[in-house]
């Protein structure tokens, strides 16, 4: 069974350009998750989204965004990159029963780096 | 307010030894989630274990143990005998039932254990 696969592993990207994020959940899973992971601020949540619909948000700028489409996979987007949008990105999948998941399962990461 | 605290930053073993990685959490919901998970230099997370707010059993894999006491909302890892491929960065996470399917991780202990 296939994992979480991200695209792409590693970028580069100017100050002021836009980023977009490819994530492809384990074949099954509807449920896909972003989180930012910074030596500062640690892990955190940035958004979740179901069956194409974003469930819920963490505290992050609308500059952060994403969609999921019908076939689960997901995309993030940053617009105007800051510097201190270099981080490791991870999107993690699960399974839904109700309102809760099961456990998630991870993806290798993003690593975006703002120059 | 979900809160998970990892006050061990750093932890230095050698080979064989056993290790116990404490984790402390806040929350007021009554349904929660805990988690743990493994970081090895590749970035990827990887899921060890998920438990719910009314299991309290203690579980064992393996060389892996978990002590999970609601009475002092901690829920600890330990890991005997350990080996130089234990060496990674371990997270707890707290979900809430009535927040979705976004976890609030801890700031991680990095784990290293020497031959």
């Amino acid at each position: 069974k296939a994992g979480v696969t991200q695209t792409p592993r590693y970028l580069i990207k100017t100050r002021g350009q836009q980023v977009t994020l490819s994530c492809s959940p384990i074949s099954g899973h509807r449920s896909v998750s972003w989180y930012q992971q910074t030596p500062g601020q640690g892990l955190q949540f940035l958004f979740e989204y179901f069956s194409e619909t974003q469930r819920n948000k963490g505290n992050f700028p609308g500059r952060f965004s994403g969609r999921q489409f019908s076939n689960s996979r997901s995309e993030m987007n940053v617009s105007t990159l800051e510097l201190g949008d270099s981080a490791l990105y991870l999107c993690a999948s699960s399974l839904v029963r109700g309102r809760v998941g099961t456990e998630a399962f991870f993806g290798q990461g993003t690593r975006l780096t703002v120059v | 307010a979900q809160k998970v605290t990892q006050a061990q930053t750093e932890i230095s073993v050698v080979e064989k030894e056993d290790v116990t990685l404490d984790c402390v959490y806040e929350t007021r919901d009554t349904t929660y989630y805990l988690f743990w998970y493994k970081q090895p230099p590749s970035g990827e997370l990887v899921f060890l274990i998920r438990r719910n707010s009314f299991d309290e059993q203690n579980e064992i894999s393996g060389r892996y143990s978990w002590n999970f006491q609601k009475s002092t909302s901690s829920f600890n890892f330990t890991i005997t005998a350990s080996q130089v491929v234990d060496s990674a960065v371990y997270f707890c996470a707290l979900s809430e039932a009535s927040g979705g399917n976004d976890m609030r991780f801890g700031a991680g202990t990095r784990l290293t254990v020497k031959p």
